[in-house]
């Protein structure tokens, strides 16, 4: 069975702090790793889209990792702001099994406060 | 292009009753797939078509549920008998191609009483 674990599952910080969110994955099989934040009512947003290891993402002040062979993601937002809060799900896609359903993780939640 | 959209945003019903959801997926994307979340899970797969054929389905996607993609348009979820367990946000998405990075609706929340 194929599971991504994220820690932790919520987080509360103050407007100004950085942060950062793991994620776990199997390693055998890799195809993708997928970041998304979920805000409360809206469509998940799709955040990043990483294939390669060592690869880095960036976008304003949130960016991403991904080590494929220890199996390992990082998400990190700079300068957190009140906007920042939601939950932030990352998914796993294998060659194994079906061609590109997403196995997701169970989130980080985080709160910023003013 | 005003991206996947997902009616209704909420759907109260009694057990036993059936009920319909229905996915608007981005226009040109070939592929659609359906995912449930229930408290305190992620997002799980419930099955996924490649234009208007159903290619896989979850163990999840007991004989109670359904799901369609006529002319490989918008697409369809019935869940038949419904059952307090069937109370969850249901998702669905659409990508070009396969393991393309895919865009979700905003759910359905079904409240099964």
């Amino acid at each position: 069975i194929l599971n991504v674990e994220q820690s932790p599952q919520s987080l509360h910080v103050q407007e100004g702090d950085s942060t950062n969110f793991t994620c776990s994955f199997p390693s055998s099989n890799f195809y993708a790793l997928h970041w998304y934040r979920w805000e409360t009512a809206k469509s998940p947003e799709a955040l990043f889209v990483m294939t390669l290891n060592g690869d880095e993402k960036k976008k304003g002040r949130i960016s991403a990792t991904l080590n494929t062979k220890e199996g390992y993601s990082y998400l990190y937002i700079k300068g957190s702001q009140p906007e920042d809060s939601a939950t932030y799900l990352c998914a796993f896609s294998s060659f194994e099994g079906s061609q590109g359903n997403l196995i997701f993780g169970k989130g980080t939640k985080l709160s910023v406060k003013p | 292009d005003t991206g996947v959209s997902q009616d209704p945003r909420h759907k109260i019903t009694k057990r036993g009753q059936n009920v319909t959801f229905r996915c608007d997926p981005i226009s040109e994307h070939n592929r659609l797939y359906w995912y449930r979340q229930t408290l305190g899970q992620g997002p799980e797969f419930l099955t996924y078509f490649q234009n208007e054929a159903q290619l896989e389905k979850s163990r999840l996607l007991s004989d109670r549920f359904s799901a369609e993609r006529p002319k490989g348009s918008f697409s369809t979820l019935e869940i038949q008998r419904t059952e307090q367990g069937d109370s969850a946000m249901y998702l669905c998405a659409s990508s070009l191609a396969p393991w393309d990075t895919q865009y979700f609706g905003p759910g359905t929340r079904l409240t099964v009483l």
